[in-house]
């Protein structure tokens, strides 16, 4: 059975760096082809992609976020950490981390989703 | 990449058909056969109804069914059942190696 799950702060304060942790179960991320990713949603809005690492450490991130992201992965924890800097108000949303293959263009399986809320 | 347009809301009644429009470039939608379509209920995560573009993974009904015409990616949901009220979003892989969600539509089954 394939799990996904976020972690993180639920409340950061603008400029903080955000630091989210998807921990998975059912595969592996030393696995070829596999690959994880993060998406996020503020509240009452859009998905939007944001950045995808694979089992080969090949990375992707969003252009518009680029500057911001660091996606890693820790393998044997079955673990992938995104981090994200200078957090503002308008990052409030909903961060999903999700599982997809090499070769395959869609997010098969989906975390719950963490609510991160930046305040001061 | 700016996202990909949606209708805000569509909606339909039980039994009948509906399609959700979704329009890209031809750097995402219309490049590549890799348009994938999900259905998210109020407070779930989403969830993988359509991929490649007409592909249904396993388990999603076939009342379900995806296809394309140059940057237009369309969903049908036929025979609406109270179920399918939820919000849908498409999906495209880009020219830049990335991913492009679309604004995402609100389906209400009157």
């Amino acid at each position: 059975q394939i799990t996904l799950k976020e972690s993180g702060p639920t409340l950061v304060k603008p400029t903080q760096t955000l630091t989210l942790t998807c921990t998975f179960s059912g595969f592996s991320l030393s696995t070829s082809g596999v690959g994880v990713g993060w998406i996020r949603q503020p509240p009452g809005k859009a998905l939007e992609w944001l950045a995808l690492i694979y089992w080969n450490d090949d990375k992707r991130y969003s252009p518009s976020l680029k500057s911001r992201l660091t996606i890693t992965k820790d393998t044997s924890k079955n673990q992938v950490v995104l981090t994200m800097t200078n957090m503002d108000p308008v990052d409030t949303a909903t961060y999903y981390c999700a599982l997809t293959w090499f070769g395959e263009f869609s997010f098969d399986y989906w975390g719950q989703g963490t609510l991160v809320t930046v305040s001061s | 990449q700016s996202a990909l347009t949606q209708p805000a809301s569509v909606s339909g009644s039980p039994g009948q058909s509906i399609t959700i429009s979704c329009t890209g470039t031809s750097s995402d939608v219309g490049g590549y056969n890799y348009v994938s379509w999900y259905q998210q209920h109020p407070g779930k995560a989403p969830k993988l109804m359509i991929y490649d573009v007409s592909k249904r993974p396993s388990g999603v009904s076939n009342r379900f069914s995806g296809s394309k015409s140059g940057n237009t990616a369309s969903l049908t949901i036929s025979g609406l059942q109270a179920e399918d009220e939820a919000d849908y979003y498409c999906s495209s892989y880009t020219s830049s190696s990335t991913w492009v969600f679309g604004g995402g539509t609100k389906l209400t089954v009157l």
